[in-house]
């Protein structure tokens, strides 16, 4: 079975712009959520959506947004990028509860 | 309340010694206790989780004990590895899926 995936692996962005992450879960999995990974911040929770409809949401900007297809598939999205967005972003997946398996995530620079 | 508080920052330890992880919580109505493993370059991958209705759970080399009262939960890693050199992130959740992060532990096992 195959695991989390992310796309692309590795992004460079100039400030202002915006990026768009993707995330496919394991398959027969409906609930994906993002996390977002610095070292002064940890892991961080960003949001969460199950059959398409965003179940819980983060402390963080409108900036950040999300959502997720009839595949499960989620796509992430950050307009306007600022430097301090450089992250690791996280996806995971889960069947319904709380079991939760990530991705390797995307490594954001903003320059 | 929110918040998971994790110790030690950083731990070395011999192989085949007994590193020990903590973590505390406040939330009371947490009901989800996992325990992550990250390598470097890596996303998280789950290695053990236990439920608040349980004390102590085994898997492999893996155990978490659990102190309900003292709103504690630990971290052993018996007979460890240079291989389980690692950093470890406890965490917890509420039945919103959401999980709330440890700051991490930089673990060093020396062969």
């Amino acid at each position: 079975k195959a695991g989390v995936t992310q796309t692309p692996r590795y992004l460079i962005k100039t400030r202002g712009q915006q990026v768009t992450l993707s995330c496919s879960p394991i398959s027969g999995h409906r609930s994906v959520s993002w996390y977002q990974q610095t070292p002064g911040q940890g892991l961080q929770f960003l949001f969460e959506y199950f059959s398409e409809t965003q179940r819980n949401k983060g402390n963080f900007p409108g900036r950040f947004s999300g959502r997720q297809f009839s595949n499960s598939r989620s796509e992430m999205n950050v307009s306007t990028l600022e430097l301090g967005d450089s992250a690791l972003y996280l996806c995971a997946s889960s069947l319904e509860g709380q079991e939760a398996f990530f991705g390797q995530g995307t490594r954001l620079t903003v320059v | 309340q929110q918040q998971v508080k994790q110790s030690p920052q950083s731990l070395i330890v011999q192989k085949g010694g007994i590193p020990i992880i903590n973590c505390a919580y406040e939330n009371t109505a947490f009901d989800y206790f996992p325990w992550y493993q990250q390598f470097p370059g890596k996303g998280p991958a789950l290695l053990i989780a236990i439920r608040p209705d349980v004390s102590e759970k085994k898997e492999g080399r893996f155990t978490i004990s659990f102190n309900k009262s003292a709103k504690q939960f630990s971290l052993h890693i018996m007979d460890s590895q240079p291989g389980d050199s690692a950093t470890y992130f406890c965490a917890a959740s509420l039945a919103d899926n959401k999980l709330i992060f440890g700051a991490g532990t930089r673990l060093a096992v020396h062969p």
